[in-house]
């Protein structure tokens, strides 16, 4: 079974500054990684697929990066409505399961 | 778009059947999966369903528990959960991915609230 943790559990940043947040798989995945953003009150939203690749819609300052074991959502200046805790996501083939982290929630100071 | 079914309340011991209607084509080919969040807690995988494979999967926590199935007719993906106890309150997603190899889930319902009380 393929563990994601996530660090740090809780970040505080002022709006403008750069937010980095990490993935660890328990074993190498490859690029088969995922991010979502879900703010209270609503349903997570796909933010970057296959480690690297935006979404529709989602916004340029939103960037994932990494391979095999380690993984990085930046958002690189933070905005207001960025606010929200962020999980990351992955699938294994076999046996077929879906993993998520625990998440990191994204304060704005 | 996804779009679930409304907030139930039910007693211990009961069982609830959650609907995920699927719209816009391409039902057979949605691989759909269901997600519980339990108050304040994170994204837990509880199982998933291609409707042209017909076979769902099911999370080993979830075994026994939970039974999700498809209909094409309807376009419309259900999630029933079985012999409820308050620790099954929570919120159910329903989630999509839309194209192989179904790794990220781009299309999401709205959330079904579920509460298990006495």
């Amino acid at each position: 079974e393929i563990v994601l943790t996530q660090s740090p559990v809780t970040l505080s940043l002022s709006p403008g500054e750069r937010a980095t947040l990490s993935c660890r798989a328990s074993e190498s995945i490859s690029s088969s990684l995922a991010w979502y953003q879900q703010k209270p009150g609503q349903a997570p939203r796909l933010v970057v697929y296959d480690a690297s690749y935006r979404s529709t819609g989602i916004p340029a300052r939103f960037s994932g990066s990494g391979s095999g074991t380690d993984f990085t959502l930046t958002i690189s200046t933070l905005e207001p409505e960025d606010c929200a805790v962020y999980y990351c996501q992955h699938r294994t083939n076999w046996p077929p399961e879906v993993t998520f982290g625990g998440g990191t929630k994204v304060e704005i100071k | 778009q996804l779009v679930q079914s409304g907030t139930e309340e039910r007693k211990p011991g009961s069982s609830v059947k959650v609907a995920c209607k699927a719209s816009g084509g391409g039902f057979n080919r949605i691989a759909f999966i269901w997600v519980r969040q339990a108050p304040g807690q994170g994204l837990q995988w509880m199982g998933g369903i291609v409707p042209i494979f017909r076979s769902p999967n099911y999370a080993q926590n979830f075994q026994g528990k939970v039974t999700i199935s498809a209909d094409e007719s309807t376009t419309t993906a259900y999630m029933e959960l079985r012999s409820l106890t308050s620790e099954d309150t929570a919120v159910y997603f329903c989630a999509g991915a839309t194209g192989q190899p179904y790794d990220s889930f781009e299309l999401w319902g709205q959330g079904t609230l579920v509460t298990v009380s006495s």
